[in-house]
């Protein structure tokens, strides 16, 4: 059974860092291509931004890029996402999501996800 | 970037009925197009890839289909766990990868 398990998630002032991590199970990792979508509260889904599954590309949205990075560690199964310089507009539901495929550069569509993690920005 | 609009935002339907979700392409996108159900606090889960294909274990009732820029994924005779959010995702071109607004299905 595949699992994708976000954790990370929590309240930070604006301007202040998160880190999230989704631990992977079930799946053969390194020839999954992962990425993080979020869902704003009432709010439909954005993505946020892919890794290849040799972490040799990455990309992200513009609304998040310079901001937040995206890394993985095939030895440990997991996935991650360095948020900074967070601003109140970041506050969603973060999901990981696999892509049965290691590119990131066409056909990336989510075959599998994770319930994901709360991240509140708020003074 | 190619901007993905459903519609309706809500549709309000009884158990046993039929319905179709609509979702437009700003461009054309082929076939392109992913649906996910997304049930009360669970996580998305992929319905329909390459606008027509159901994924693995999604039950027959639903279906998709697709016109230049306008995709359509029906379902027959809902059951009381289709009543979700359902969002449909273009994998044309990106990043980024679009998805759209979300439409409601509610009894």
């Amino acid at each position: 059974e595949v699992q994708l398990l976000e954790s990370g998630g929590g309240l930070v002032q604006p301007g202040g860092s998160l880190r999230l991590s989704c631990a992977v199970s079930g799946l053969p990792f390194s020839t999954y291509a992962l990425s993080w979508v979020r869902q704003a509260p009432g709010k439909g889904l954005e993505w946020v931004s892919s890794i290849s599954g040799g972490a040799e590309s990455t990309n992200y949205a513009d609304s998040v890029k310079g901001r937040f990075t995206i890394s993985r560690s095939n030895s440990k199964y997991s996935l991650y996402l360095q948020m900074n310089n967070l601003r109140v507009e970041d506050t969603a539901v973060y999901h990981c999501a696999a892509t049965p495929r290691p590119n990131i550069d066409t056909d990336v569509v989510f075959d599998y996800w994770g319930q994901g993690t709360l991240v509140t920005v708020s003074s | 970037e190619i901007v993905m609009t459903q519609s309706p935002a809500t549709l309000s339907v009884s158990p046993g009925e039929r319905t179709t979700l609509s979702c437009r392409a700003s461009q054309t996108i082929s076939d392109k197009l992913a649906w996910y159900q997304q049930r009360p606090g669970q996580a998305p889960s992929l319905l329909i890839y390459d606008a027509s294909t159901r994924a693995t274990g999604v039950p027959a009732r639903f279906s998709g289909s697709w016109s230049a820029t306008e995709f359509t994924l029906t379902i027959n005779s809902l059951q009381s766990e289709d009543f979700a959010l359902y969002f449909c995702q273009q994998y044309y071109k990106g990043p980024p990868w679009t998805l759209g607004q979300g439409t409601k299905v509610e009894i």
